[in-house]
């Protein structure tokens, strides 16, 4: 079973410029989540897609906006970028466990940003 | 707001030493607490744990809930080069969709 593919796995942006990362969860996955990890923050969550729909969203400005697809991929966007975006992008597809109810994340292996 | 604190934030040792990681926890009601192994690319899936006083083990590695006390534990028996990693502390809460994550704890095993 395939796991979680983010692309691209590295990039070099320049300051104002703009970045879409793409994500494509299991198969079978129909939640996916992004993720900024940074050594000074840690990790810090940015959004959740369900079935095209942004079910619950994390504290990041407007800059940063994302999408699912009908066949769950997702995409994310940051617009007008800072020195500051410069992090690890991850992405994480789901599934609930039955018998307590609770999401288990599968993380993809990241969309290293880094902003010039 | 929900808060989850691991310690220690890093951690050095030597192969065939024992470690014991901690991961305590205040938030609006706990659904699940995740471990998760960081090496240099996407954190890996070790643990779920749910139900207090439940040990899960694989290999050298267990974890245990106390939900009372509301912290967690990772034991690493018999360490490893390949132990070193960032290890991360998860917690599920709400509606199990808000994710509230640790700073994590660096481990370093030295041979």
């Amino acid at each position: 079973k395939a796991g979680v593919t983010q692309t691209p796995r590295y990039l070099i942006k320049t300051r104002g410029q703009q970045v879409t990362l793409s994500c494509s969860p299991i198969s079978g996955h129909r939640s996916v989540s992004w993720y900024q990890q940074t050594p000074g923050q840690g990790l810090q969550f940015l959004f959740e897609y369900f079935s095209e729909t942004q079910r619950n969203k994390g504290n990041f400005p407007g800059r940063f906006s994302g999408r699912q697809f009908s066949n769950s991929r997702s995409e994310m966007n940051v617009s007008t970028l800072e020195l500051g975006d410069s992090a690890l992008y991850l992405c994480a597809s789901s599934y609930r466990d039955l018998s307590s109810g609770a999401n288990v994340l599968t993380f993809g292996a990241g969309s290293r940003l880094t902003v010039l | 707001e929900d808060k989850v604190v691991q310690s220690p934030l890093s951690l050095v040792v030597h192969e065939g030493d024992t470690v014991t990681l901690n991961c305590s926890y205040e938030v609006t009601n706990f659904r699940s607490l995740l471990w998760y192994k960081q090496e240099k690319k996407a954190p890996t899936f070790l643990f779920m744990l749910t139900s207090s006083g439940i040990e899960k083990k694989s290999g050298r590695l267990s974890s245990i809930l106390d939900k009372k006390e509301l912290f967690s534990i990772l034991n690493i028996t018999a360490t490893q080069t390949g132990d070193s990693a960032v290890y991360l502390c998860v917690i599920l809460s709400g509606s199990a969709r808000q994710l509230t994550f640790g700073s994590g704890t660096q481990l370093t095993v030295l041979p």
